[in-house]
């Protein structure tokens, strides 16, 4: 069964913590995305990586950094944490030039930050 | 810059009905499209994917469709029940990048 894992459910931080949000993924596969999912407003990219040590940039970068040291984890740092960062951040991943195959979600972080 | 848009935002249908949730695109030149479930404070679930040169995809009760040259999809739901339940999202790669960008998707209950 395949499986994208975030490390926490459920977070909560204060305000200018560093904040690391974790995701690994066992298929293998090339693509990586960090989401966030706020009411009313979808879901929105914040940063893509299609290989090792690889970003771009997505809709809403500002604030946020990402760490890809290996090809089957993703990691998406909050570098001081702010209350509008509170949200739902998803994690997917998906094969590269595949326009046969899915993207595959995490089960979400719901990060806090007070 | 892609935009896509579902409508309606919120759909309530008394069970054993049929419906049609709809997805529009601005750009046509997509390599995918996506329908997703996601349920309250879960993650997204990958329902039916069709790639640009298919026409429509099923997957027991629920067929998709494209329409790619007027930007549309459709996702229809045969003989729905209160497990169905839940937010649909639909999500395009774009040609030429590996990004998806998603809907705001449609909330749908499904009364018993």
């Amino acid at each position: 069964d395949v499986k994208v894992t975030q490390s926490s459910r459920y977070l909560v931080k204060r305000t200018g913590e560093k904040v690391f949000l974790e995701c690994v993924q066992d298929m293998d596969h090339e693509n990586m995305f960090w989401y966030r999912q706020d009411p009313g407003l979808g879901l929105r990219l914040i940063y893509f990586s299609y290989d090792v040590k690889m970003k771009e940039k997505g809709d809403i970068p500002e604030g946020y950094s990402v760490s890809r040291e290996k090809k089957e984890r993703f990691s998406l740092i909050l570098e001081s944490a702010s209350t509008n960062q509170t949200s739902m951040y998803l994690c997917a991943s998906s094969l590269l030039y595949r326009a046969n195959t899915e993207a595959f979600f995490g089960q979400g972080t719901r990060l806090t930050v007070v | 810059k892609q935009e896509v848009t579902q409508i309606p935002a919120a759909l309530s249908v008394p069970e054993g009905e049929n419906l049609v949730l709809n997805c529009s695109f601005t750009d046509s030149a997509i390599y995918n499209l996506q329908w997703f479930r996601q349920d309250p404070g879960k993650g997204l679930t990958s329902l039916l994917l069709i790639q640009s040169s298919q026409r429509e995809q099923t997957s027991g009760r629920l067929n998709a469709s494209l329409d790619k040259s007027s930007g549309r999809s459709t996702l229809y739901i045969a003989a729905s029940q209160p497990g169905d339940s839940a937010t649909y999202l639909c999500a395009v790669t774009q040609g030429g990048s590996e990004k998806l960008v998603f809907g705001k998707g449609t909330k749908l209950t499904v009364n018993p």
